[in-house]
Parts: structure tokens; C-alpha cells; sequence
């Protein structure tokens, strides 16, 4: 079965700091993969995405994540954030069949320090 | 704009008593999801409309019924609440169930129960 792990449950930053945030899934086929993010009181939006193409995705906000088949993985980065970027962030990856379904990993909660 | 929309934003209900999450949507997209998040958890799909063909997940607990009188509406029903179902109640919609579309997410209810 399709799953996705994020390896940061809590993540205290000072502003400016960078980020990275670990997603990994396992999958071995032809994966689509999600970062959503849910700033306090709102509800989720997609932050970036990956169908095919160029591994590294820039997303809104600047941020961008890098697809790397050999590991799985689909971290997720930015240079520099700010306090605004205080939210929860889940990765996604697309279930196989024609549903549409989103695997979802457990989620970072980010914390950033003014 | 909200274009998913969901109420009541919490709920809160007694062990055993029926209750109704409400979803509408002003995108007139053809699929809309039901997914279950309890606490530091993934968001976890239990069921979706394609239109109106009902596409019920292998492991939803059959606790859980849902109904879609028009491609605006979803209804989420919990027939007989317990304990472990409060959790937050996310209703997603997409264009189509190709793996590619962008789902877009309501806010969220809150099910607490008593």
C-alpha cells in the first residue's frame, strides 16, 4: 500500500532561517506529489506540485521542493522564511487508480520565531 | 472567496446521536471528498462522489454514510457517533479524479462528542 512519511513532526525556526522538511513515500510507479499547507484557522491549499518534468518545483510563497526518484523523496525548501510561515504542512503523494485520492503524510507543524 | 464551504465549523455531539456535516461547493467540480483527520494524524479518505456515483473507501466504517442531492452539496452522515470519530471532517473538491487535479479544501468541522 501507498504511504507517506514526514520525518519533522515540530519544527521551531527563527525567522530567516531556512527550511527543509522531509517527505518520503513508497510508492514505486508513477507518483504525483503534493505539498499542501494549512495556516492556522484555514483550511488546506496546495503549496506546489510535482507531475513530471524538472524535479525541482517552485511553489507560491518561495518555496520549492525537489523530487528525487533513487530516494523517495520530495522535500520540501525555502532560503529564508518569515513569521507568516507559521502553519502545518503536509505532503501527498496521488493514489494510483482512477480516484483522485490524495495518501497524505502526517503533517509539520512549523513554528517560526519572530 | 470561499468555494468550499463547511458547516458548522465545530460540532459537537452526544455518543450515539446522529449527526450531519454539511459541504458546498461553488466551483461546480464533479468530485468531492469526504476525509477524517483525528489528532496529529494524516488526513485519511473514507469515501467520494463522482458525480453522483458513490465510491466508498475499503476501511470506512459503515458508521459513516454520505449523500449528494446536487453537484453543489455533499452531506456527511455519522449514524451513531462514538468516541473515536471526533476528529476534524475535511470535504475536498476536484474537477475530475484524474491524480492531477488540484483538490481544493474546505475549512474543516470540528466533531467533538460527548
Amino acid at each position: 500500500a501507498q504511504s507517506v512519511s514526514q520525518h519533522n513532526h515540530h519544527v521551531i525556526l527563527s525567522e530567516a532561517a531556512s527550511l527543509e522538511l522531509g517527505c518520503n513515500y513508497s510508492y514505486g510507479g508513477t507518483v504525483n506529489l503534493f505539498w499542501y499547507v494549512q495556516y492556522p484557522g484555514q483550511h488546506l491549499q496546495l503549496l506546489l506540485k510535482y507531475f513530471s518534468g524538472d524535479p525541482l518545483v517552485k511553489g507560491i510563497k518561495g518555496f520549492e521542493a525537489e523530487f528525487i526518484k533513487s530516494k523517495f523523496s520530495f522535500n520540501l525548501r525555502k532560503p529564508s522564511v518569515q513569521w507568516s510561515d507559521t502553519a502545518e504542512y503536509f505532503c501527498a503523494v496521488g493514489s494510483s487508480g482512477n480516484t483522485g485520492k490524495l495518501i497524505f503524510g502526517q503533517g509539520t507543524t512549523l513554528q517560526v520565531k519572530p | 472567496d470561499a468555494m468550499v464551504i463547511q458547516n458548522p465549523r465545530y460540532q459537537v455531539t452526544q455518543f450515539g446521536k446522529p449527526v450531519t456535516l454539511s459541504c458546498s461547493q461553488t466551483l461546480n467540480h464533479n468530485v468531492m471528498y469526504w476525509y477524517q483527520q483525528k489528532s496529529s494524524q494524516a488526513p485519511k479518505l473514507l469515501f467520494h462522489y463522482y458525480d453522483k456515483d458513490f465510491n466508498n473507501e475499503a476501511d470506512t466504517p459503515d458508521n459513516f454514510q454520505s449523500r449528494r442531492p446536487n453537484t453543489s452539496f455533499c452531506f456527511l452522515d455519522i449514524r451513531s457517533p462514538g468516541l473515536g470519530d471526533a476528529a476534524m471532517y475535511l470535504c475536498a473538491t476536484s474537477r475530475d479524479r484524474s491524480v492531477s487535479n488540484i483538490q481544493y479544501f474546505g475549512a474543516g468541522t470540528r466533531l467533538s462528542v460527548l
